[in-house]
């Protein structure tokens, strides 16, 4: 099955303590991207990928890493999470550079930062 | 697409009737266009796309109006279900040169709710 999956799906964290969430797509799908969704703030793009070893900044990357060594996984790092960092992240992976056709949505992980 | 506070629109309507649902972008550069539709508790799904060379689109039920004068968009969604009851974002690309798009920047959303 054709998915794009996330984890963990939720996590509770201090401020100041990394972490990774994962994301990873079976689809060989060349775009990745890390989006947060606030209230009344809509989806925010955090990083996108084009390819592998090709990332770029997106609206909002302060405090935000990410890394795409293998064209599958997209992890976003947070080296020293606040709390300004709650809230809900979506990966999310298409297959053109070229063109949107569809881009795929993993379930999404809810980071509450206290 | 931009953000208009931190109220989502809201449309209401009853089963059958056609739904329109707007967007206004920024950007005028932008020459890519989509209309997501995000279901409680899941991550968003694409409905339709449109690039700037043209102004209408038609899917499935729904079609997608571009008016890049005024930097708006619109969907329309004919014979309204109860499953279409969702939150409704645009979006908008901007192309990298040639044919290749790297960020996505996402309207507010607007809640649609379809009453049986």
């Amino acid at each position: 099955e054709a998915q794009v999956t996330q984890n963990p799906r939720y996590l509770i964290t201090v401020t100041g303590k990394k972490l990774t969430v994962t994301c990873s797509q079976n689809m060989n799908h060349e775009y990745m991207s890390w989006y947060r969704q606030d209230p009344g703030l809509g989806l925010r793009q955090i990083y996108y990928s084009m390819n592998v070893e090709v990332t770029d900044k997106g609206d909002v990357p302060e405090g935000y890493k990410v890394s795409r060594k293998e064209k599958r996984n997209f992890p976003l790092i947070l080296e020293s999470p606040s709390p300004n960092q709650t809230s809900l992240y979506f990966c999310a992976s298409s297959f053109r550079r070229t063109g949107w056709d569809e881009q795929y949505f993993g379930p999404g992980t809810r980071l509450t930062v206290t | 697409g931009e953000s208009v506070g931190l109220h989502l629109p809201t449309l209401s309507v009853q089963e059958g009737d056609n739904s329109i649902i707007n967007c206004a972008y920024s950007n005028s550069a932008s020459d890519y266009f989509i209309w997501y539709k995000q279901e409680s508790g899941k991550g968003p799904q694409f409905i339709i796309d449109i690039r700037s060379n043209m102004d209408k689109r038609q899917g499935q039920r729904v079609t997608v109006l571009l008016n890049k004068t005024v930097k708006h968009l619109s969907l329309q969604i004919a014979a309204t279900q109860p499953g279409d009851s969702a939150v409704y974002f645009c979006a908008d690309a901007l192309s990298l040169g040639g044919t290749s798009y790297g960020k996505l920047t996402f309207g507010q959303g607007t809640i649609l709710t379809v009453h049986p």
